[in-house]
């Protein structure tokens, strides 16, 4: 069965720091990669998506992921975070069928 | 921009008691999902429902649960007799078909549920 596992559950960082957020899966076959972002009382949005090309992706505001397929990951990264970043986000995984699977998930801080 | 929508946003109940939560998916999505959060936990997937059924399940989904699309808007998820085991965030997704083989369009999820088994 597929995993995904993050490797940070909280992330504590000031504003124009650099963000990285890691993302494994454990699946051998294709997959489609995503990163949801969960703002405070708010429902998960999608940061963006990987489907196959340039593994390369950017995303909405300023995010961008690599997907590295050796390493079985897809990690996130934002250059320059604001306070507005605040938020938790979500790794996803689409293997086989429908289904998404998911990380546990990543908490972030941004100190103002 | 169209959303998702689910009601209510919060539900209390008492154990052995059977609760309805309901979603409205996007106008023209097709595929239709429910996920649960327990606190602290991951978010796991429940089912997926297209063309009038269920096409996928996972274990957690068990006679228990139930769904079901009643008219051309809403998408209901029932939990026949509760246990705090379920009390849970419960999200729904839906999603428009793709465009084509080589494609799958992500899905969009509503503000979810939060379901309390007291």
């Amino acid at each position: 069965a597929q995993s995904v596992s993050q490797h940070n559950h909280h992330v504590i960082l000031s504003e124009a720091a650099s963000l990285e957020l890691g993302c494994n899966y454990s699946y051998g076959g294709t997959v489609n990669l995503f990163w949801y972002v969960q703002y405070p009382g708010q429902h998960l949005q999608l940061l963006l998506k990987y489907f196959s090309g340039d593994p390369l992706v950017k995303g909405i505001k300023g995010f961008e992921a690599e997907f590295i397929k050796s390493k079985f990951s897809f990690n996130l990264r934002k250059p320059s975070v604001q306070w507005s970043d605040t938020a938790e986000y979500f790794c996803a995984v689409r293997a086989a069928g429908n289904k998404l699977t998911f990380g546990g998930g990543t908490r972030v801080l941004v100190k103002p | 921009e169209p959303e998702v929508t689910q009601t209510p946003s919060h539900q209390v109940t008492q154990m052995g008691q059977e609760v309805i939560l309901r979603c409205v998916p996007i106008s023209n999505h097709l595929y239709f999902y429910w996920y649960r959060q327990i606190l602290g936990q991951k978010v796991e997937f429940l089912v997926s429902f297209y063309n009038n059924e269920i096409s996928e399940k996972s274990e957690i989904f068990d006679d228990q649960f139930s769904v079901e699309r009643p008219d051309g808007s809403n998408f209901t998820l029932k939990i026949r007799s509760t246990k705090l085991e379920d009390s849970a965030m419960y999200f729904c997704a839906s999603r428009s078909p793709s465009g084509g083989e080589n494609s799958y369009n992500e899905q969009f999820f509503g503000p979810g549920t939060r379901l309390t088994v007291l």
